[in-house]
């Protein structure tokens, strides 16, 4: 078990609103990752961190972002909610100060209507 | 950039089968991964395995780094084998680690 909270694991807002989705691991690992699942895409990387406050851009990062103030928790922002964001969203860490292998959270369900 | 393609996209075995799932990579990667994800969604690690061989109960893993794929086997299929396999490359960037997904094959097992 990584030790990896996401929360919340179902949201369903509306286009336009914000919303906040929260990682929170308890094992002190310094690399975290948001991706979203989509069919016919697999998982891609929006932005992941390797460090507090240090922050970098995935394969499809617009229209969201990201903050990291302590190593255990990595939020994921989206300003402004359209419905094209619509997915399910996992948080995942990396061992990388041992074997660099990749842990997945359970994953969050947002509907933008 | 980095390019990831499992095959097949989809298969249906009947309890019992063997099969072979393929994952092509179309650059040199650092790490390289194989997951299952079950019908509840959530994602299971099967292997870390960067290159060699590896072996976990009916499941086994290679990868020939050099020559750019990984094979998963799942031998004696069962019905909770069903679900969608996904293959993951570590890009080899410096000062990157970002893990790219292939699209994954879908595996129905039939009773």
């Amino acid at each position: 078990d990584a030790g990896i909270t996401q929360s919340p694991r179902h949201k369903v807002t509306e286009t336009g609103t914000p919303v906040t989705l929260r990682c929170h691991q308890t094992e002190n690992h310094r690399y975290m990752y948001w991706y979203r699942q989509d069919p016919g895409h697999g998982l891609r990387l929006i932005h992941y961190s390797y460090g507090v406050k240090d922050t970098d851009k995935g394969e499809v990062s617009d229209g969201y972002s990201v903050s990291r103030s302590k190593t255990e928790d990595f939020l994921l922002t989206l300003e402004s909610a359209t419905s094209s964001q619509t997915s399910v969203y996992f948080c995942a860490i990396s061992e990388r100060d041992n074997t660099g292998e990749l842990f997945f959270g359970e994953g969050s369900r947002l509907t933008v209507l | 950039g980095i390019q990831v393609e499992q095959s097949p996209p989809d298969l249906i075995l009947q309890e019992g089968a063997n099969s072979t799932l393929r994952c092509n990579f179309s650059d040199s990667v650092n790490n390289l991964q194989w997951f299952h994800q079950n019908p509840w969604g959530q994602l299971i690690n099967l292997f870390y395995i960067p290159s060699g061989t590896k072996q976990n109960g009916r499941l086994s893993a290679t990868t020939v780094a050099t020559e750019r794929y990984s094979l998963l086997y799942i031998s004696s299929s069962q019905t909770t084998d069903s679900g969608v396999y996904f293959c993951a490359v570590e890009l080899p960037t410096s000062g990157t680690y970002k893990y790219i997904f292939g699209t994954g094959t879908r595996l129905k097992v039939l009773a």
